[in-house]
């Protein structure tokens, strides 16, 4: 099975800042099936990046991810309040998914 | 528009089985597979398994689970079902399910099932 592991757990910052977010595998991912969600208290979560690169339907452009093969990055440019919230990723590869541990951004 | 509408609360003993149902409406049920992921009070998101809804109802589910969760649809009702059982209270928890566009990006999602095991 591969281990996802999100770093940093927290990470605190003002709005307009920028949020730099790792994703870790144990084993190599295929960029195609690498993903991150958003999600808020209370709400199931929400799909923001797929194929490690590619937005959703109706995802700000100060949404990015990039990476491939082990190490996987999101990053929001100019934070905006709606953004403080946690963030996973996650993996499916041989009929298997899994998340990461999941990283909250937190107003500094 | 997709829509994803799960069954109501449980509340379980030790050792009982729960039964969570999701129907499915706005989009051609057999043509997605569907997911099931779950969130442990204050804990983060943990993947179960994956029904195919054609295809014979192929499943694959998390070596975690497997021999306790079972995945199964109704393709007259577009209603994807996941039974756990044997339960502890380590699933306690909220149980969503969800749907793919392709195979691996989770979409669309339920509002969510609270099971509670308590004895």
């Amino acid at each position: 099975e591969i281990v996802l592991t999100q770093s940093p757990g927290t990470l605190s910052l003002s709005p307009g800042e920028r949020a730099t977010l790792s994703c870790r595998a144990s084993q190599s991912v295929s960029s195609s099936y690498l993903a991150w969600y958003q999600q808020k208290p209370g709400q199931p979560p929400r799909l923001l990046i797929y194929g490690a690169s590619t937005r959703a339907t109706g995802i700000p452009d100060r949404f990015s991810g990039s990476g491939s093969g082990t190490d996987f990055t999101l990053t929001i440019n100019r934070l905006e309040p709606e953004d403080f919230a946690v963030y996973y990723c996650q993996q499916y590869g041989s009929s298997r998914g899994t998340f990461g541990g999941g990283t909250k951004v937190e107003i500094k | 528009q997709v829509q994803l509408v799960q069954s109501g609360a449980e509340v379980k003993k030790p050792g009982a089985s729960v039964n969570v149902s999701c129907k499915a409406s706005g989009y051609s049920f057999t043509n997605y597979y569907m997911h099931w992921v779950r969130q442990a009070p204050g804990q983060g998101l943990e993947w179960m398994g994956i029904i195919n809804p054609s295809s014979g109802g192929r499943t694959s589910y998390a070596p975690k689970l497997q021999g306790r969760v079972t995945m199964t649809r109704d393709t007259s009702t577009s209603t994807v079902y996941m039974e756990l059982s044997s339960l502890r209270s380590e699933d306690t928890a909220v149980y969503y399910c969800a749907r793919s566009n392709t195979v691996a990006d989770l979409v669309f999602w339920g509002q969510g099932t609270l099971v509670t095991v308590s004895s």
